[in-house]
């Protein structure tokens, strides 16, 4: 079964306002990362939390891990309508470097 | 940045029949790559890990004999779904961790497989 879970599963927000989706896992991790899928493409990576990170910034994101409750928020700040699209969490058990995806959220930010 | 190809990017094929796709990391050596499976609105998930030199790890589920995976040099694995069924029809996306590298991941653009 999938390690993470996702919520909300969709968000629809207006141009400007903050988005936040919340990742919870099951077990411990290495890392936890988050990406970024527009409709029908790859994954871009966003950022990387290490499990002895609490907080972590990049642009207009901010991460933060809460170890104790096996949770991660993904927070956007000044949404674009460029920022639609799907973001997933992924968690990194340490072992054979594989990650477990999240459900994901789907994001759309209206102009 | 590092970065990962794959080929083709879409692919409709009659049923029965065998379709390769092709993983290259294109700047970099990947002593691993991970072939993934993702449904419409759905999440990605993992089929099998690839070692260069060595055989697949498949996850639970995934039929190794359905889904072959050769990972031949430190540039590039393929996946190549054999017999393929319209059940088969996906999106199948694969990432390639750079050897020395213990955190990052690097996705290619994925491919979509419709079988008729």
């Amino acid at each position: 079964s999938q390690q993470g879970e996702e919520d909300p599963q969709a968000l629809s927000i207006q141009e400007g306002e903050n988005a936040t989706m919340n990742c919870s896992y099951k077990t411990s991790i290495n890392n936890l990362q988050w990406y970024r899928q527009n409709s029908g493409r790859g994954l871009v990576h966003l950022i990387l939390i290490r499990s002895n990170e609490r907080e972590k910034h990049s642009g207009r994101l901010r991460v933060t891990l809460d170890t104790s409750k096996k949770s991660s928020s993904l927070l956007i700040t000044a949404s674009r309508a460029a920022d639609t699209a799907s973001y997933f969490c992924a968690t990194d058990l340490g072992s054979a470097r594989q990650l477990t995806f999240g459900s994901g959220t789907q994001l759309t930010v209206l102009p | 940045g590092a970065v990962v190809s794959q080929h083709p990017s879409r692919v409709i094929c009659k049923s029965g029949t065998s379709v390769k796709i092709e993983c290259r990391s294109l700047d970099f050596q990947a002593t691993t790559m991970f072939w993934y499976r993702q449904f419409p609105k759905k999440s990605l998930m993992l089929m099998a890990t690839s070692n260069e030199g060595s055989k697949a790890t498949y996850e639970q589920g995934v039929e190794k004999d359905k889904f072959l995976i050769n990972h031949a040099s430190l540039t590039l694995s393929t996946l190549t779904v054999t017999s393929a069924h319209p059940e088969d029809s996906s999106f199948y996306i694969c990432s390639a961790a750079a050897s020395g590298r213990t955190d990052t991941q690097y996705f290619g653009p994925g491919t979509r497989l419709t079988v008729l």
